[in-house]
């Protein structure tokens, strides 16, 4: 069966334009997951969806972050006004449920000039 | 709050020889524990989970972690390394009954020489 997939791999923005990646998780998947890792640091995370509803969007830094499921499978993360602290890779990651073990996809490499 | 510390950036160790990767953890209430791997270009993949139950977790790979509550850690081992056992490895905590965000720590590098 198919893992994670994420698209773009790789985005380069100039500063200040907007940017949406894209999130397919394993089918049947409840949770989901987004994270942000910067270069030598572990995944820190943004946002948390079970199914549809985001119930929990602590982890996003700005109001410039939006993340987004409507139909409880595929999800976007938006950025808007791209900066140059927003240059990370982002990860998304599925799991059945609350508990169990995340899968992740390959991630983003977002680069921000 | 909840923490993850990986105490060392790199760990070397020979083909053959045994390796530890080192994690110890702080969370309010009971903790589930878990281990990642990360190889190069790629997501991270699960090795390893403690949930509840005995303390020595085995998982992919030949890799086996054993929870150890009063010293509040989670070593990731295996007996005999592999050369393509290098990568890096990212230990993860979250709190039990409540909140289901992990923590994850920072990573260790994993490089097994020839």
């Amino acid at each position: 069966g198919a893992g994670v997939s994420q698209s773009p791999r790789y985005k380069v923005a100039k500063r200040g334009q907007d940017v949406a990646l894209r999130c397919d998780p394993i089918s049947g998947h409840v949770s989901l997951f987004w994270y942000q890792q910067a270069l030598g640091q572990g995944p820190e995370f943004l946002t948390y969806f079970q199914n549809e509803a985001q119930l929990d969007k602590s982890g996003l830094p700005s109001d410039r972050f939006f993340a987004e499921r409507p139909e409880g499978s595929v999800s976007t993360l938006k950025i808007q006004r791209t900066q140059q602290e927003d240059s990370a890779v982002y990860l998304c990651a599925s799991s059945l449920g609350r508990v169990d073990e995340q899968y992740f996809g390959p991630g983003t490499r977002l680069t921000v000039t | 709050a909840q923490s993850v510390a990986q105490p060392e950036d790199q760990v070397n160790v020979a083909e053959g020889n045994p390796l530890t990767v080192k994690c110890t953890y702080s969370v309010s209430g009971n903790p589930y524990l878990f281990w990642y791997v990360q190889y190069p270009n790629r997501g991270l993949q699960f090795l390893l989970k403690y949930i509840t139950g005995d303390n020595l977790v085995k998982g992919s790979y030949g890799f086996e972690a054993e929870f150890n509550k009063s010293q509040t850690s989670f070593h990731l081992k295996k007996p005999s390394a592999l050369v393509s056992d290098s990568a890096l490895y990212f230990c993860a905590v979250r709190r039990s009954g409540g909140s289901y965000i992990p923590t994850f720590g920072r990573g260790t590098s994993l490089i097994v020489h020839p």
